[in-house]
């Protein structure tokens, strides 16, 4: 079974600051890779995916994140934070390969809350 | 293009009340989920659907909840009899190759039953 963690609940940043958003996974198998964004009173919202190829993988918005497979992460990042940011942030894995590798496996972490402070 | 429509975007309900959701997928999308979010419980999946067809229901807590998809451009998910512990945002999603991870939301049906 696959599981994601996101290390941190809530992060405060202050406007212009970078931020990084933490999130492990664990699984036996290959995985593709997902940020999702939820802004306030609405739904989700990727913000980026990986699937295969380059390690480093940008996203809408200025934001970036980084597949370490050794280290079994993918943290999000943003060299300078705007007040629109402000959102929460869900990882998201899934299997990759043969019949698996489906949104239906799509497995969330708990989900990030970032705010960005004037 | 237009996105994933749900409505209602508010329920307010007593318990014992029968509530019904409903979401429009983007046309062309063949797979269309259902999703609950709760503080405690974060997102998880209800029901999933391909191609009209309900795929796994195993994430429906209870007999009380039950979803259908007559077409391929509608999808409801009703709730009879409502709980308190049924309050929750209500989330669809659909996506155009289920192989992928890539799920578009509709802005999601808040319900509070009282």
């Amino acid at each position: 079974a696959q599981s994601v963690t996101q290390l941190d609940s809530q992060v405060p940043v202050f406007e212009e600051a970078p931020v990084e958003l933490r999130c492990n996974y664990s699984s036996s198998v290959s995985v593709y890779l997902f940020w999702y964004v939820q802004y306030p009173n609405q739904g989700l919202q990727l913000l980026l995916k990986y699937l295969s190829g380059s390690t480093l993988v940008k996203g809408i918005n200025g934001f970036e994140a980084e597949f370490n497979k050794s280290q079994t992460s993918f943290h999000l990042r943003k060299p300078s934070v705007h007040i629109s940011d402000t959102a929460e942030y869900f990882c998201a894995v899934t299997f990759s390969g043969g019949s698996s590798g489906s949104a239906r496996q799509l497995t969330f972490g708990s989900g990030t809350q970032l705010t960005v402070l004037p | 293009d237009a996105g994933v429509i749900q409505s209602p975007r508010h329920e307010v309900t007593e318990m014992g009340q029968e509530v019904t959701l409903r979401c429009k997928p983007i046309s062309g999308h063949n797979s269309l989920f259902w999703y609950r979010q709760t503080m405690m419980r974060g997102l998880e999946l209800l029901i999933y659907f391909n191609n009209n067809v309900p795929i796994d229901d195993s994430g429906m807590p209870e007999d009380r909840f039950s979803a259908k998809m007559p077409n391929a451009s509608f999808s409801t998910l009703k709730i009879q009899p409502s709980e308190p512990r049924d309050s929750a945002v209500y989330f669809c999603a659909s996506v155009k190759r289920e192989r992928t991870g890539e799920l578009f939301f509709g802005e999601g049906s808040r319900l509070t039953v009282l």
